[in-house]
C-alpha cells in the first residue's frame, strides 16, 4: 500500500466511448503524475501537476485530457481513444514536482483496453 | 537527463545478496541516482536514492563510485518477492528534471 489508489484497476472501452480514471493520494504531497506504459515499453510520462497546475505535458494527444481540482485528486478523461492507446495508466505523487523531495509514489495503474 | 546503461537481466539465488549494476558514465554534479523497481502489473516502487555517498534503507544499500560514473544496487538478502525489473535513473534536480525510465535489469530470485 503506497498511499496511491487507481480507480477502476481494470477499464475495457470502445473507440467511441467516454470514460475517466481517477487517482487519489494520502501522503499530503503536492505533485501528481500520469504516466503510460504500453507493453514491453518503458514508462511514458504524460502529464505532471504541481499544486493543482499542469506543468508539463508531454506531447499527448488531446483525447486524454486530464483534471486536477485539489492536491489529492487526479483524473484522466478518455474520449475517442485507439486500439494502439490500450496500456497500463500508472498514477504518482511526490511531495515537490522539483527539489529534493522527489520521490514519486505510484498507484498500482489501470489496466486499459480499447476495442 | 544523463542515460543509464543497466544489463537486461540477472539471476540470483534466493537469501544471496543481489548486485545490480547501472552504468552512468555522463552523469553531471547536480544529478541524483534513483532506484526504483516494478513487480509485474504493479506500479513501480521508490528504493533509494543517492548523490555521492553510499546510502542504506531498510530495503536496499546504494554503493556509488568515487567518479560517480556507475552504481550498485545492493539486495542484502534477495527472496522470491524481489522478483522485479529494477531501473536506475538519474536526476538532476536542479532543473526539475523528470523521472526517465529506460528499460531496466529484470532481476529473477530462484529458490
Amino acid at each position: 500500500e503506497t498511499g496511491v489508489t487507481q480507480t477502476p484497476r481494470h477499464l475495457v472501452m470502445g473507440m467511441t466511448n467516454k470514460k475517466s480514471l481517477k487517482c487519489e493520494q494520502h501522503l499530503g504531497h503536492n505533485a501528481m503524475y500520469w504516466y503510460k506504459q504500453s507493453a514491453k515499453k518503458p514508462l511514458e510520462l504524460m502529464f505532471v501537476y504541481s499544486l493543482e497546475e499542469r506543468v508539463e505535458n508531454n506531447s499527448v494527444p488531446s483525447r486524454f485530457s486530464p483534471e486536477c481540482p485539489n492536491s489529492s485528486h487526479l483524473f484522466l478523461h478518455l474520449h475517442t481513444l485507439q486500439p494502439e492507446d490500450s496500456a497500463l495508466y500508472l498514477c504518482a505523487s511526490s511531495q515537490d514536482s522539483t527539489g529534493l523531495n522527489y520521490e514519486q509514489y505510484f498507484g498500482p495503474g489501470t489496466r486499459l483496453t480499447v476495442t | 537527463d544523463a542515460k543509464t546503461t543497466q544489463p537486461p537481466s540477472m539471476d540470483c539465488a534466493e537469501g544471496r545478496a543481489a548486485n545490480l549494476p547501472c552504468n552512468h558514465s555522463t552523469i553531471s554534479g547536480n544529478e541524483y541516482v534513483y532506484w526504483y523497481r516494478q513487480i509485474h502489473s504493479q506500479g513501480p516502487q521508490y528504493i533509494i536514492h543517492g548523490l555521492k555517498n553510499n546510502e542504506t534503507n531498510e530495503m536496499a544499500s546504494l554503493i556509488i563510485t568515487e567518479d560517480r560514473k556507475s552504481s550498485t544496487l545492493i539486495l542484502p538478502h534477495a527472496t522470491l518477492r524481489d522478483t522485479a525489473v529494477y531501473y536506475c535513473i538519474v536526476r538532476d534536480f536542479n532543473q526539475g528534471g523528470k523521472l526517465i525510465f529506460g528499460q531496466g535489469t529484470e532481476l529473477s530470485v530462484k529458490p
